[in-house]
């Protein structure tokens, strides 16, 4: 199984907060993305990192910001949370010095998902 | 425009019985396909992956087929098994970018009643 985490699982907050997401992964990798999925729609990348220092707007225009200080960490935050954040954020890495073992279906630059976190604004 | 398309968009099966799921796609240069499995609630988990000179690719009870030429791919899911229960998502990645860009299907949401 994939070392990448997410947290908080789910969040439940006011309009106007500010709130981060949080990511990591222990598995060395130099890529890391975030993406965004609606109920019964495809994911939509938002935000994507090379390696550290590296950050890149996605395909899917967001006002939420990321930062890459550390290889293992991508954390996401929306300054200020509106209803249309509601949304699930799915956080992956990919590649690099990788210290997973190759399991079938999987490639040198498979990307590993964390188990998301479910984002509702009232 | 690169666009993957899935269908059926649902499913429900009895347990033990195969089903296959499809995949066209329209993503130009094709790098590879790959089919993730997602449950409820869960990321994505990677099932094949296949390369423009591969036919099929067996994970056990999953084989994927990809015909390059018609850019048609499918998933075969045999004896299943009430864990099969999940969405699973065709991935068509790209080799025009350093990034490899994924482009994501909408899933095809299986549920295996016993």
């Amino acid at each position: 199984e994939a070392d990448i985490y997410q947290t908080p699982r789910y969040l439940v907050i006011g309009t106007g907060k500010k709130i981060t997401l949080e990511c990591s992964q222990t598995m060395g990798h130099d890529k890391m993305y975030w993406y965004q999925q609606d109920p019964g729609m495809e994911l939509h990348l938002i935000h994507y990192s090379y390696g550290v220092n590296s950050t890149e707007k996605g395909d899917l225009s967001s006002e939420s910001t990321v930062s890459r200080i550390r290889t293992e960490h991508f954390p996401l935050t929306l300054e200020s949370a509106r209803p249309s954040h509601t949304s699930q954020y799915l956080c992956a890495s990919s590649e690099g010095r990788a210290r997973v073992t190759l399991m079938p279906g999987q490639g040198k630059d498979t990307q590993y998902f964390g188990p998301g976190t479910r984002l509702t604004v009232l | 425009k690169n666009q993957v398309e899935q269908s059926p968009q649902s499913l429900i099966i009895l347990e033990g019985k195969n089903c296959t799921l499809q995949c066209n796609y329209t993503v130009s240069p094709f790098s590879n396909l790959r089919w993730y499995k997602q449950d409820t609630g869960r990321g994505p988990v990677s099932l094949t992956i296949m390369t423009f000179s591969e036919n099929t690719k067996s994970n056990g009870r999953y084989t994927a087929t990809l015909d390059a030429d018609t850019k048609q791919s499918s998933l075969h899911i045999t004896a299943s098994q009430l864990s099969d229960s999940a969405s699973y998502i065709c991935v068509v990645s790209d080799r025009g970018s350093t990034l490899g860009r994924l482009y994501f299907g909408r899933g095809t949401q299986l549920t295996v009643w016993p």
